[in-house]
């Protein structure tokens, strides 16, 4: 059951800000919103993950709508290194004890 | 440097023949896991240990073995390996914290394992 819906592929300007959309229509209440990227056939990396505020960290910025229904990653000044497929996820904590399930995720490509 | 490490990265092998993938980590995480990656299949766990002598099934455990006697090491073992396990294979370490909340984990390079 897809719980999550996302592009299938992004470019993006090296320099610019990369804006990656996620719907999450179905979301509950205990659900949070995680995002992860794979770089290629490298293992995948935490991005950043929120619940209803607007989080950021050193990587990311996260913003989430106020109805909760979708979510925005904004990698704020994308190099040729974020090229890499990223994953939208939404599940409560403590579920699914420290298992990682995605997607198709969305594939951005970084160009010069 | 933190890190996991993975051996061998590359391994081909035939139908039947026992091998071991190696996985070790020195940032003394209590939990570890096991996935393999496959073409639309995405990510799926094979085994989890959330400390020495703890282990449980994942999703797809059939055909490997694990086992936690230290810490640092979460062995997966294949007794008998067939060509549908011929995989990328990720091992992965955190703390029981992070593991819960599903945030950072550590993951190795990867053992891309081919059975003929």
């Amino acid at each position: 059951d897809a719980k999550t819906t996302q592009p299938t592929s992004m470019d993006c300007a090296e320099g610019r800000a990369a804006n990656l959309p996620c719907n999450h229509s179905t979301i509950s209440g205990n659900e949070y919103v995680y995002w992860y990227r794979q770089i290629h056939s490298q293992g995948p990396q935490y991005i950043i993950h929120g619940l209803k505020n607007n989080e950021t960290n050193e990587m990311a910025s996260l913003i989430i709508t106020e109805d909760r229904k979708s979510s925005t990653l904004i990698l704020p000044h994308a190099t040729l290194r974020d090229t890499a497929v990223y994953y939208c996820i939404v599940r409560e904590r403590y579920d699914s004890w420290g298992k990682l399930q995605f997607g198709a995720g969305t594939q951005v490509v970084v160009t010069p | 440097e933190a890190q996991v490490t993975q051996n061998p990265r590359y391994l081909i092998t035939v139908t039947g023949k026992k091998l071991t993938v190696t996985c070790s980590q020195n940032m003394n995480h209590e939990y570890m896991s096991w996935y393999r990656q496959d073409p639309g299949l995405g990510l799926r766990q094979i085994y989890y240990s959330m400390n020495v002598e703890v282990t449980d099934k994942g999703d797809v455990p059939e055909g490997y073995k694990v086992s936690r006697k230290e810490k640092r090491n979460f062995p997966l073992i294949l007794e008998s390996p067939s060509p549908n396990q011929t995989s990328l294979y990720f091992c992965a370490s955190s703390t029981l914290e992070q593991a819960g909340g599903h945030e950072t984990q550590y993951f190795g390079p990867g053992t891309r394992l081919l059975v003929l």
